[in-house]
């Protein structure tokens, strides 16, 4: 079974500056894909960034960035020039491929979580 | 762009009464999970539904059933609450034909069983 560890239950950043948080993995399948999920205190559960596990090239979307270890089963983000609007929880997730096309998608499983405070 | 539509945003039940949740996938998305939030713990899986048939089970008590209809929303019943039930009830859905589609996840039921 595939599991998500986030070592970091709380991280602090402080406004502007970059501040990077970690995730690795457990899985014995070669193809599947990552996510980072942010929730705010309003409990909405927001995609922030994916990554395919055969896609070589980081994930980037504006501030966020990843750094994708694949054989280090790794999978941290990185949030650069940090906004008061991006204290919430951060959820890294993992999901199955599917074996083909238009199969079965697999489930997210989801790490622990960090929260992430920003200071101003 | 639409999203995910979940009802009711908040529920409160007794003991050993029933509740249900619906949900509403965002247009085109086949696939429909269910997840529930215990507080300050990370979303478990309960169930998915593909095409109005189940495709996956996760840690769903007996006592929860749910289904998914043609019009692809789906609803979770759940019966003879616990207070241990009291949670944040999310759904997700996703299109299959396109592999790497995201859950999208609706705004969740916040249900307090008293």
């Amino acid at each position: 079974a595939q599991t998500v560890t986030q070592s970091q239950p709380e991280m602090s950043v402080q406004e502007a500056e970059t501040v990077t948080l970690s995730c690795t993995y457990d899985t014995s399948e070669s193809d599947y894909y990552l996510f980072w999920y942010k929730q705010p205190p309003s409990r909405q559960m927001i995609l922030v960034i994916r990554q395919e596990a055969y896609k070589q090239q980081n994930a980037t979307e504006n501030r966020f960035s990843v750094n994708f270890q694949k054989a280090a089963k790794s999978f941290s983000l990185k949030i650069s020039d940090s906004q008061l609007g991006d204290a919430a929880m951060y959820f890294c997730a993992y999901r199955s491929a599917p074996l083909n096309y238009g199969g079965s998608q697999g489930n997210l499983i989801f790490g622990k979580g960090t929260k992430l405070s920003v200071k101003p | 762009a639409a999203g995910v539509i979940q009802s009711p945003r908040h529920l409160i039940k007794e003991k050993r009464e029933t509740a249900t949740l619906k949900c509403y996938p965002i247009p085109r998305h086949d696939t429909v999970y269910w997840y529930q939030q215990g507080p300050g713990q990370d979303p478990q899986f309960l169930i998915s539904f593909y095409e109005k048939m189940q495709s996956d089970k996760g840690s769903i008590p007996d006592r929860f059933s749910a289904q998914q209809f043609s019009d692809y929303h789906s609803e979770l019943n759940m019966s003879s609450l616990e207070l241990g039930d009291s949670a944040l009830y999310f759904c997700a859905s996703s299109w299959r034909q396109k592999r790497d589609s995201p859950l999208h996840f609706g705004n969740g039921t916040r249900l307090t069983v008293t």
